[in-house]
């Protein structure tokens, strides 16, 4: 248990909705990324928040979005969903958010759109 | 284009057995990471290089970085079943000093009884 916590851990919906992940960072930890894994594109880098700022943002589609709440908590939101957005979508936490930190990963959210 | 090159994709080998996993690059990065990952789970941290020409050994593990900071391998001696899985390259240090990881494509391992 990386102490990430994802939910929810299964979500099936259909072209076009509007989907919110949602992820808890390890106790202590100031920064969270977002990443998308899937079979032909591999575990891509979407963003990262650091204490509630954007701090990188990676290949993220204008449909998605995230942000970063004052208890660290965040949250990935995608929009007018496609069939391609079907993926497995991580959140992993780190503390300070620099290139030196370890990142430790939640569970995933598998996303299924039909 | 992929900035990590993972190699090889698959690999399906028997107990006992060595077996080196490549991950290359032209781009230099301020470290390099490796993940296994179970199905169903998150990547997790196996280890960290930092310093170029550095080795590092986890057990039967033994990590490389280049010396130019832009490849690295990962060598498992005596592979046993219980090291099946996805393994992942990754470089830190691409987009100044943030945490964005770049990711090689994977290397899926089974280890045969």
């Amino acid at each position: 248990d990386s102490g990430v916590t994802q939910t929810p851990k299964h979500l099936i919906t259909a072209t076009g909705q509007r989907v919110t992940l949602r992820c808890s960072p390890r106790s202590g930890d100031l920064s969270v990324y977002w990443y998308q894994q899937s079979l032909d594109q591999g575990l891509q880098f979407l963003i990262q928040y650091y204490n509630g700022e954007e701090r990188a943002k990676g290949n993220i589609l204008e449909r998605f979005s995230a942000q970063q709440f004052p208890d660290l908590h965040s949250e990935l939101n995608l929009s007018s969903l496609e069939l391609g957005d079907s993926a497995l979508y991580f959140c992993a936490s780190s503390v300070v958010g620099l290139a030196a930190d370890t990142q430790y990963f939640g569970p995933g959210t598998r996303l299924t759109v039909l | 284009t992929q900035l990590l090159e993972q190699s090889p994709q698959f690999l399906s080998i028997q107990e006992g057995e060595n077996l080196t996993v490549y991950c290359n690059s032209s781009s230099v990065f301020s470290s390099l990471q490796w993940y296994r990952q179970e199905p169903g789970e998150g990547p997790v941290l196996l280890v960290t290089v930092v310093t170029g020409g550095e080795v590092k050994k986890l057990k039967r593990l033994t990590f490389q970085f280049g010396d130019a900071r832009k490849d690295s391998s990962l060598h498992i001696t005596a592979a046993q079943p219980g090291d099946t899985g996805l393994y992942l390259c990754a470089g830190a240090g691409l987009s100044g000093n943030t945490g964005k990881l770049i990711f090689g494509q994977g290397t899926t391992l089974q280890v045969k009884p």
